[in-house]
């Protein structure tokens, strides 16, 4: 079955300065990669996602990359902020929504002021 | 648009007991999905339900089952509770072949 590993498991950042969070992947059938953010005492919340058939995607201050080759993808996050400390995940699935998902173990971000 | 709505929040059980944890789509999905998130961990599939029955699981034993109910609102029901149970049961309800998730907040159950 699909693996999905994940790094860094913490990252910690200047407010304004730029957080990248990476992935990878080991099912090469997978298209669908969302992102989930984590509030504490809350559920994950979709931020951002990507088709296998987009290399790049970006709204507002994320984005999100995608090498299918390596089999790999990236979360940026420019200009942190502190709402933006939380715990992040990515996933991976066959197919867009409805279908199972495979996550990666999550990256504790703190912004710090 | 009302959003997920998972009850209870918090559970206590005993080794060896059942629960039934419910869960309340968003107005619109006809997809119900439950995860296992153990502490410091991702998210587990356990399985999904589409027109009240199973659409696919994950690695869970038998013990783990679910229901769909006509209003698309959903169970998930455990037996024979095991200290690794513990976990926070998430819910997700999304509308057949569209993308994303909308995940509920959760209820957080302890196994003592």
């Amino acid at each position: 079955g699909e693996n999905v590993e994940q790094h860094p498991s913490t990252l910690s950042v200047q407010e304004g300065d730029s957080a990248v969070i990476k992935c990878t992947y080991s099912d090469s059938a997978s298209n669908y990669f969302p992102w989930y953010k984590q509030e504490l005492g809350k559920g994950p919340q979709l931020i951002i996602d990507i088709r296998s058939n987009v290399g790049e995607k970006k709204d507002q201050r994320i984005a999100v990359t995608l090498n299918k080759t390596a089999k790999h993808f990236s979360l940026h996050i420019t200009e942190t902020q502190p709402e933006d400390s939380a715990v992040y995940f990515c996933a991976a699935s066959m197919t867009g929504g409805g279908n199972k998902l495979t996550f990666g173990t999550g990256t504790q971000l703190k912004v710090e002021l | 648009e009302t959003g997920v709505t998972q009850s209870p929040t918090h559970l206590i059980k005993t080794r060896g007991q059942q629960v039934t944890l419910r869960c309340s789509s968003q107005s619109g999905h006809n997809t119900v999905s439950w995860y296992q998130q153990a502490l410091g961990q991702g998210p587990q599939f356990i399985f999904q339900y589409y027109r009240e029955e199973e659409n696919g699981r994950g690695n869970f034993p038998p013990r783990f089952s679910g229901l769909q109910f006509p209003n698309y609102s959903s169970e998930l029901n455990v037996n024979a509770l095991e200290l690794d149970d513990s976990a926070l049961y998430l819910c997700a309800s999304s509308f057949l072949g569209a993308e994303g998730y909308t995940f509920g907040s959760g209820t957080r159950l302890t196994v003592v």
